[in-house]
């Protein structure tokens, strides 16, 4: 399966527990895009990386959220100090830059925070 | 801020007619476009995609129209089969190479 994959699928948590997530985007893409999305809304954006750098930022990113990419490949999300209001599904993305950047989609985390 | 909006948030039709799923836009400076079907428990899959300077694009079953003068995006699907239950998300690339959706709009497929 050459497609976006996201580890792992699900999570429950405890409040205040760290998690991390992981997403090993498609080989050839180097941009890569994280998303939140609540039951019944579209995914809104959190972050993204072009290669290793990581290049927008959303103001829904509180300081509990950090994004890495270390090496252009693969990238984690971590949430610290988890939030009953972070509960939701956490979706990965990548792109190639350059024409249409198009961006192709993971099945997603889903993160429950009791 | 930027905003997608869908007319409808729920469509139902019957198996082998033809859909329409409708999308407003507020930023008339996006030159891309796409839709996306998202099946329970899954991500957004690729359905199709629009440049600004078309109006219509077709794929398999599928059709995009965009009217620019009025902000809104709409996509056709033909023959509507029951594997086409989903919702359907429109998209566009705005500020920050950012793409923002909307909310949805659930597509029920009737036998």
């Amino acid at each position: 399966d050459t497609g976006v994959s996201q580890n792992p699928r699900h999570k429950i948590t405890k409040r205040g527990q760290n998690v991390t997530f992981r997403c090993d985007p498609i080989s050839e893409h180097n941009r890569l895009y994280w998303y939140r999305q609540t039951l019944g809304q579209g995914p809104e954006f959190l972050t993204y990386f072009q290669n290793e750098a990581q290049l927008e930022k959303s103001r829904l990113l509180s300081d509990r959220f950090s994004a890495e990419r270390p090496k252009g490949s693969f990238s984690t999300l971590e949430i610290q100090r988890t939030e009953q209001g972070d509960s939701a599904m956490y979706l990965c993305a990548s792109s190639l830059a350059g024409g249409k950047n198009t961006q192709y989609f993971g099945p997603g985390t889903r993160l429950t925070v009791l | 801020g930027e905003s997608v909006g869908l007319h409808l948030p729920t469509l139902s039709v019957q198996e082998g007619d033809n859909s329409i799923i409708n999308c407003a836009y507020s930023n008339s400076a996006s030159d891309y476009f796409i839709w996306y079907k998202q099946e329970s428990g899954k991500g957004p899959q690729f359905i199709i995609d629009i440049r600004s300077n078309m109006d219509k694009r077709q794929g398999q079953r599928v059709t995009v129209l965009l009217n620019k003068t009025v902000k809104h995006l709409s996509l056709q699907i033909a023959a509507t089969q029951p594997g086409d239950s989903a919702v359907y998300f429109c998209a566009f690339l705005g500020p920050g190479n950012q793409f923002y959706f909307g909310t949805g709009t659930s597509l029920t497929v009737i036998p």
